[in-house]
């Protein structure tokens, strides 16, 4: 159950668009299309944010969007601002009923 | 609207014990299998453990397997977890969220957590 890998950091401009990777392996991410994300403020819950890879809950907005291929999922942000300063978290399913998080990104907007 | 609200955390002594709640309101608290993740200060989150809707199954991170026990009390929308044998590294809030799906691993709705300390 090692943590997948997320960058530290990354940063953008209001408006640019970022995205922010999430490695595992074989045996998680890659295996499985059960990758969630999570947007957290500091000293706050975490938001759900996608599901499924690439689903939006309701009340997301759609400048948040996710994908994957092979081991590797991405969460992109369009049109950035500030309020989406904050820590994003990726998630999948591990097997055998666990699941794994990634170690966190740190989101600045410049 | 959903509310998971955690309760029970605190200081407590390597070696000890404690039980976390969970009391859940606005949905209903038997359809959905629930989590706890937990997160040490200023580190990111670690998933811990789920119980199944009905309470027939339960899983855990390596980390806390043997230790911790999860359960549940559909009839008082109650989730908890019992923490033995506690160690410095269970230092973290610890969340209860919801699970969009049966166990599918999509937190949808997550409380406001509760602090648990070690340290003697």
């Amino acid at each position: 159950q090692s943590a997948l890998t997320q960058p530290a950091s990354v940063s953008g401009s209001p408006g640019q668009s970022i995205t922010i990777s999430c490695t595992g392996t074989s045996s998680d991410v890659g295996n499985y299309n059960l990758v969630s994300w999570y947007q957290q403020h500091p000293g706050k819950a975490p938001k759900f944010m996608i599901y499924e890879v690439s689903e939006r809950p309701s009340g997301v907005s759609n400048r948040f969007s996710g994908s994957k291929s092979g081991n590797t999922a991405s969460l992109t942000i369009s049109g950035l601002q500030a309020e989406d300063e904050a820590d994003y978290y990726c998630c999948s399913y591990a097997g055998s009923s666990t699941w794994v998080f990634g170690g966190g990104t740190r989101l600045t907007v410049l | 609207q959903v509310q998971l609200v955690e309760s029970g955390g605190g200081v407590v002594q390597p070696g000890r014990s404690l039980r976390l709640s969970c009391a859940a309101s606005g949905f209903t608290f038997s359809n959905y299998a629930m989590h706890w993740v937990r997160q040490a200060p200023g580190k990111g989150l670690e998933w811990v453990a789920v119980m199944s809707y009905t309470g027939s199954n339960k899983y855990y991170a390596d980390s806390v397997k043997g230790r911790f026990t999860i359960s549940r009390d559909n009839s008082k929308k109650t989730l908890y977890l019992q923490m033995n044998s506690l160690r410095g590294e269970d230092t973290a809030m610890y969340y209860c969220a919801r699970d969009l799906g049966q166990q599918l691993g999509f937190f949808d709705y997550w409380g406001q957590g509760t602090l648990v300390t070690v340290s003697s």
